[in-house]
Parts: structure tokens; C-alpha cells; sequence
């Protein structure tokens, strides 16, 4: 009973390197989310996707981009990495309607 | 578009004791609350939610909350806790786009 699965759970870049996170879901859900997380901000939405084949932007977008590959799977990518990015990243998927997300366990970057 | 403010960032409390954390939030249109719970190094699992109907609603691990429309809060009470509550806690708004906007957050400490 996997849920939402990311990978990886740790990385450490260097500035101006690259690097995907990927998010599966495994509950046939339609929407699909990326967060980030810093000290005292809570959780601050980066992109979204509605259903397979949309993707719409969060609270902070900038320096990322995503892809709804298909039902199951959204990445995240950094095309640039800054220090600024250096948080934890949470994937998250829901069921029509109005009902709860589910988060996968988090992925932890450090930009150096 | 929905905002949420979650008015105490740390709460500290002795084991046993009641607690209350705090919520408010803004929005235009209907909403969907939830109140989420961290444990340290872990994903976000739900606590409990509001959607329709009743205006107290009861979650896992012995908490509730209320919705009060007229004071557009969403309070998350406990009589009594205990130590394994020590974790962080959000709040969050949805309403009938499917993004979820979230809190910053409230540590909730419990003391021996």
C-alpha cells in the first residue's frame, strides 16, 4: 500500500545544477500537487495538476518547472538550482471532490 | 483567494491539560477546512476535516474543532494531551478550486 511515492529523499546540489524530484501515486487520484516547506512558512504550493495533461501554477512557482507525465506520475525540476530552494519538498495527490490530500514523505535538497 | 492565519506559532502545554490552536481564515466563497498534523521528520496526515453539515467535527487522536463561520475560524481543541501529541500542526482552506492553501504552522509542546 504505497500511496504517494517521491524520490529522491535527499539530494545536495551544487548552484546552477539540475535535477528532477519525482512524485507516483498509486490511488488512481486525478490531482496531484508539489509543495515546499521552510521553517515558519508552513507549506507554500509551487504547481498543481487538476487532472493528466494540466499544470498550473502555485504561490511560488519561480525556478521550477513540472510535467503530469500521466495519471500516476508529476516531477518537479530545477533547472538552475539556487540556495533559496534549499527546503523540503512534498508531493502530494487527492480524489475528486473536496477530499483530504495525501503527502508522500518529503524529499530534502540543499543547495550549496 | 483564500488565506489562512494560524495565530500562535509555538504553544507549550503540560500533559493532561486542555489546548486549543487557533485558525482563521478569508475567503469569498464556501470553504473546506482541514487540520493537518507533523510528527518530527515525517509527511502530513490528516487530522480531521470540514466540509458540510455540523459545525464540530471530530478527528483521530481525540481532537476536534469547530467551524464558526461568523468568525471565519476553524479552532482545533483537545481536552486533555499527551506527550506523543508533541508535533506541528496546520490548517488549511479550501474552497472550489483544487488548490489547498496552508497555515504556518502551530508546534504544539507538551511538557511533563
Amino acid at each position: 500500500n504505497a500511496g504517494v511515492t517521491q524520490t529522491p529523499k535527499f539530494q545536495v546540489l551544487k548552484t546552477g545544477q539540475s535535477m528532477t524530484l519525482q512524485c507516483a501515486q498509486d490511488m488512481n487520484h486525478n490531482s496531484m500537487y508539489w509543495y515546499r516547506q521552510d521553517p515558519g512558512m508552513g507549506l507554500r504550493l509551487i504547481y498543481y495538476s487538476a487532472s493528466e495533461g494540466t499544470t498550473d501554477k502555485g504561490e511560488v512557482p519561480n525556478g521550477y518547472n513540472v510535467s503530469r507525465l500521466n495519471k500516476r506520475e508529476f516531477s518537479l525540476r530545477l533547472e538552475s538550482a539556487a540556495p533559496s530552494q534549499t527546503s523540503v519538498y512534498f508531493c502530494a495527490s487527492r480524489g475528486w471532490g473536496t477530499g483530504e490530500l495525501f503527502f508522500g514523505e518529503g524529499s530534502r535538497l540543499t543547495v550549496l | 483567494a483564500q488565506s489562512v492565519t494560524q495565530l500562535d506559532s509555538q504553544v507549550p502545554v503540560f500533559e493532561e491539560a486542555p489546548v486549543e490552536l487557533r485558525c482563521n481564515y478569508s475567503s469569498s466563497v464556501s470553504v473546506y477546512l482541514f487540520w493537518y498534523v507533523q510528527y518530527p521528520n515525517q509527511g502530513l496526515q490528516l487530522l480531521l476535516k470540514y466540509l458540510s453539515g455540523s459545525t464540530l467535527v471530530k478527528g483521530i487522536n481525540g481532537f476536534e474543532a469547530e467551524f464558526n463561520k461568523s468568525q471565519t475560524s476553524f479552532h482545533l481543541r483537545k481536552p486533555s494531551v499527551h506527550i506523543s501529541d508533541t508535533a506541528e500542526y496546520f490548517c488549511a482552506v479550501s474552497g472550489v478550486t483544487n488548490k489547498l492553501v496552508f497555515g504556518a504552522g502551530t508546534i504544539l509542546r507538551v511538557k511533563s
